[in-house]
């Protein structure tokens, strides 16, 4: 296994249905990120674990939970999504800390690309 | 706040041919780091290089090198004799020297046509 991996590769879900995405870095990073990417849109941070403690939560709607179990995992739980919440959601994980790290830049994973119906 | 801006939307050259990406910026922060993201069709940011506020020395590594002027607050991108293989989205991303978080451009999509 190396890098950053995502699953599922592809979503369908249901606005009444509950659903999750699994992320899981294999680099020892200490940090963890969820993105969204919508299309004609910039991606946009959502979720930031340090540590295993959420140190960000840009204004993220309820319907998204985000959970981070362990350094190594992180997962985005899904309920009663909307329509415009179809996009391809990112993870990430980067060495944060310490602070000023030599190695800052983050690793993603492929996404999972979600469509909701 | 952190602001990257590409103004380039779409690129398309022909093979062999350079590219130049446009990345300008703008932050508060005195230190900072900057980078330059792929996104072929697959769907994964690749990490292609990163530059230090404090290090102004332009490098090249294979075919790409990079353009950092702090005074312009700009940090553009060159693939040299592009290839096929080089088609995808590429981003420009700012993050502060003590912060986690990464702001991205709107991503420049460049076609190379064989």
């Amino acid at each position: 296994e190396t890098g950053v991996t995502q699953t599922p590769r592809h979503l369908v879900m249901g606005m009444t249905n509950k659903k999750s995405l699994k992320c899981e870095q294999h680099l020892g990073h200490n940090a963890m990120y969820w993105y969204k990417q919508s299309a004609k849109k910039p991606l946009e941070l959502m979720f930031v674990y340090s540590l295993e403690e959420r140190v960000e939560n840009n204004s993220v709607p309820s319907r998204f939970s985000p959970e981070c179990p362990n350094s190594s995992h992180l997962f985005l739980h899904l309920h009663t999504l909307q329509p415009e919440d179809s996009a391809l959601y990112l993870c990430a994980s980067s060495q944060a800390l310490p602070l000023g790290t030599d190695s800052p830049e983050a690793f993603f994973g492929q996404g999972t690309r979600l469509t909701v119906v | 706040a952190q602001k990257v801006t590409q103004a380039q939307t779409e690129i398309s050259v022909v093979e062999k041919e350079d590219v130049t990406l446009d990345c300008v910026y703008e932050t508060r922060d005195t230190t900072y780091y900057l980078f330059w993201y792929k996104q072929p069709p697959s769907g994964e940011l690749v990490f292609l290089i990163r530059r230090n506020s404090f290090d102004e020395q332009n490098e090249i590594s294979g075919r790409y090198s990079w353009n950092f002027q702090k005074s312009t607050s700009s940090f553009n991108f060159t693939i040299t004799a592009s290839q096929v293989v080089d088609s995808a989205v590429y981003f420009c991303a700012l993050s502060g020297y003590n912060d986690y978080k990464l702001s991205f451009g709107a991503g420049t999509t460049v076609t190379v046509r064989a």
